[in-house]
Order: structure tokens, then sequence, then C-alpha cells
């Protein structure tokens, strides 16, 4: 069964920082993409990074490009997502998911980030 | 890197379909087949309902189905049913190889 769990989330200040952490199960890792997607208080999914399989190629949403940076481990089959100079507007639950074809096959269950002061 | 656009909100009665559009531009929706689907509950994980513009994944109700015409892509859900009440995204990827999501439908079975 394909299990992605998201973890270190929490409370942090406005110009912080923190380090998001997602452990993969149940596929080969290492054969897939993987994506940060999040979900600010009662709006909609908004697309954050994503990383090819061999970590070769990182994109970003223009929102988070300079101050996040994602990476992967794949001998520990864990997808990161260092965040830094955080603002208010970067408060979300953030979600990670696999991608297949065009699509995000399977997501983690979210880990909340709030920042506030 | 626009959203693309979607409806706020649609409603059917259980039984009746109902269908929902995703608007974008040749560079994203128009420009590949790479239009996606989700349905999300309260306080839930998105669920992948359509890929590739009309591909259901194994387990997904055939109730749901997907097209798409030139910057337009459909989510048609047939025989409307409680379980279905929801928020609903469209994704695709564009020419810059970033994903777009859709801003969201909520749909309301009456």
């Amino acid at each position: 069964e394909v299990q992605l769990v998201e973890s270190g989330g929490g409370l942090v200040k406005p110009g912080g920082s923190l380090r998001l952490s997602c452990a993969a199960s149940g596929f080969t890792f290492s054969s897939y993409s993987l994506n940060w997607v999040r979900q600010a208080p009662g709006k909609g999914l908004e697309w954050v990074s994503s990383i090819t399989n061999s970590g070769s190629y990182i994109y970003y949403a223009d929102s988070v490009k300079g101050r996040f940076t994602i990476s992967r481990d794949n001998a520990r089959n864990s997808l990161y997502l260092q965040m830094n100079s955080l603002r208010a507007e970067d408060t979300a639950v953030y979600y990670c998911a696999r991608r297949y074809s065009s699509s995000l096959d399977y997501w983690g269950q979210g880990t909340l980030v709030t920042v506030s002061s | 890197q626009s959203a693309l656009t979607q409806p706020a909100s649609v409603s059917g009665s259980p039984g009746q379909s109902i269908t929902i559009s995703c608007t974008g531009t040749s560079s994203d929706v128009g420009g590949y087949d790479y239009v996606c689907w989700y349905q999300q509950h309260p306080g839930k994980a998105p669920k992948l309902m359509i890929y590739d513009v009309s591909n259901r994944p194994s387990g997904v109700s055939n109730r749901f189905s997907g097209s798409k015409s030139g910057n337009t892509a459909s989510l048609t859900i047939s025989g409307l049913q409680a379980e279905d009440e929801a928020d609903y995204y469209c994704s695709s990827y564009t020419s810059s190889s970033i994903v777009v999501f859709g801003g969201g439908t909520k749909l309301t079975v009456l």
C-alpha cells in the first residue's frame, strides 16, 4: 500500500525557517517524481514545487522561488521541503504527492504550517 | 502561473448529472492532454478522480468522466449521490513543466 506521511509542521514566526519531511513507503521511491502542494485555510490548492525521480530537475512556484528548497533522499525514501524567510501567506496545510503521468495519484494527510508572531 | 478558472459552485439533485468546467490557455489546458481532476472532502487530502483528461484511476466510479475541447476541460458526474458532495479541483501541467490548479468548485447535492 502506497503511503506518504508528512511531518515537521508547526508554528513559526515571520522570517523564520522550517523543514518539512515526507516519508514514503509501498512503492519504488526512486522511480517517481514528487511534489509539494499547499492549501491555505479555507482556500484552494496551490502547487509549490516538484522534483524528478533522480533529483535532476526541480521546479518552484513563483510565490516560493528563492525561499523554499525541495530535495529528496532516495536511500531513505524521503522528500523534504526547506522553507526559509517564511511569511504569513505561507500558512497552509502542506501535502506531499506522488506524480503518475500528469497526475498526483497519491497524497499524504498533510502537515499544518502556521506563520504568526 | 495564473490559476485555471472554475465555477465557484455547482449543485444538483440525486440522480442528476452535473458538469464542472475548467478553463485555461493554450500553454496549459489547451496545449497538452494533461488535465486532472481531484475530489476533496472537508478535512481530507485530495483524491485523484481523472487523469490525462479522461482516464479514471482504478477504483473510481464510472459515474465520473472527463473531456476537453480547446482550452476548456470538463468533469461530468452522472447519477449524483450524496457522497459526491465535495470540492473539486482541476489541474494541468504547463509549458513550463509546472502544475497549475483551478480555484476549486464546491459541489452541493440538494
